[in-house]
């Protein structure tokens, strides 16, 4: 079973600063990975998608890796900004699973 | 292109009531899952579906939970005689065919009184 575990739990810091988020799994037969970003009372926002066969996804400010042999993917937040204050998730599709796996998240809070 | 749509996006029921979620998918898509997430905690697979087809629902409580996807229409998570712990938000995500890749919809919150 695909175990999914996200560090750290919590992150506060101030706008302006680079961070990254970390996201592993315990299985690396993945399909895929994906990020989302979740606002308190709302949905999951898709922010990138990364393909077992690719290394990295980049979106703006946002890039992603993911290096399938050490089962780990990053998000790399770039310049933050008190609007990127959310909780991060990350999820793997295995590659012969029939669900998206998810990580408990990463609040962020981004200190004006 | 509108999103996944869900509906209601509050519901609250008393014990003992049948609650019935509804979830759109995109167009074009024909898969869709459902997930559950409880305070202070991540996010539970329930079921996946196909048009016409539970594909897997080793995530759905055994009893008073139910889940379809008909031909036209849209999915439908339904529980029956609810109680106190089903308090929850009911996410659905739909994903194209040959393509897992999620796109949720902004939830169904669930209050059982």
């Amino acid at each position: 079973k695909q175990e999914v575990t996200q560090i750290p739990a919590a992150l506060s810091v101030p706008e302006g600063e680079n961070l990254v988020l970390n996201c592993s799994f315990t299985d690396s037969a993945i399909y895929n990975l994906q990020w989302f970003r979740q606002d308190p009372g709302k949905g999951l926002t898709s922010l990138l998608l990364i393909q077992s066969s690719q290394r990295e996804q980049t979106s703006g400010r946002l890039n992603a890796s993911l290096d399938k042999s050490s089962g780990r993917s990053t998000l790399y937040i770039a310049a933050s900004q008190p609007g990127d204050s959310a909780t991060y998730l990350c999820a793997a599709y295995h590659s012969t699973g029939n669900q998206f796996y998810f990580g408990t998240g990463t609040s962020l809070t981004v200190i004006p | 292109n509108a999103g996944v749509m869900q509906n209601p996006r509050h519901l609250v029921r008393r014990r003992g009531q049948e609650a019935r979620l509804r979830c759109s998918p995109m167009k074009g898509h024909s898969h869709v899952y459902w997930y559950r997430q409880l305070p202070e905690e991540g996010l539970k697979f329930m079921v996946y579906l196909q048009k016409e087809n539970i594909i897997d629902e080793s995530g759905m409580p055994k009893e008073r939970f139910s889940a379809e996807f008909p031909k036209e229409g849209p999915s439908i998570l339904r529980i029956q005689q609810v109680v106190r712990g089903d308090s929850a938000a009911y996410f659905c995500a739909s994903s194209p065919q040959g393509r897992r890749e999620a796109f949720f919809g902004q939830g169904t919150r669930l209050t059982v009184v």
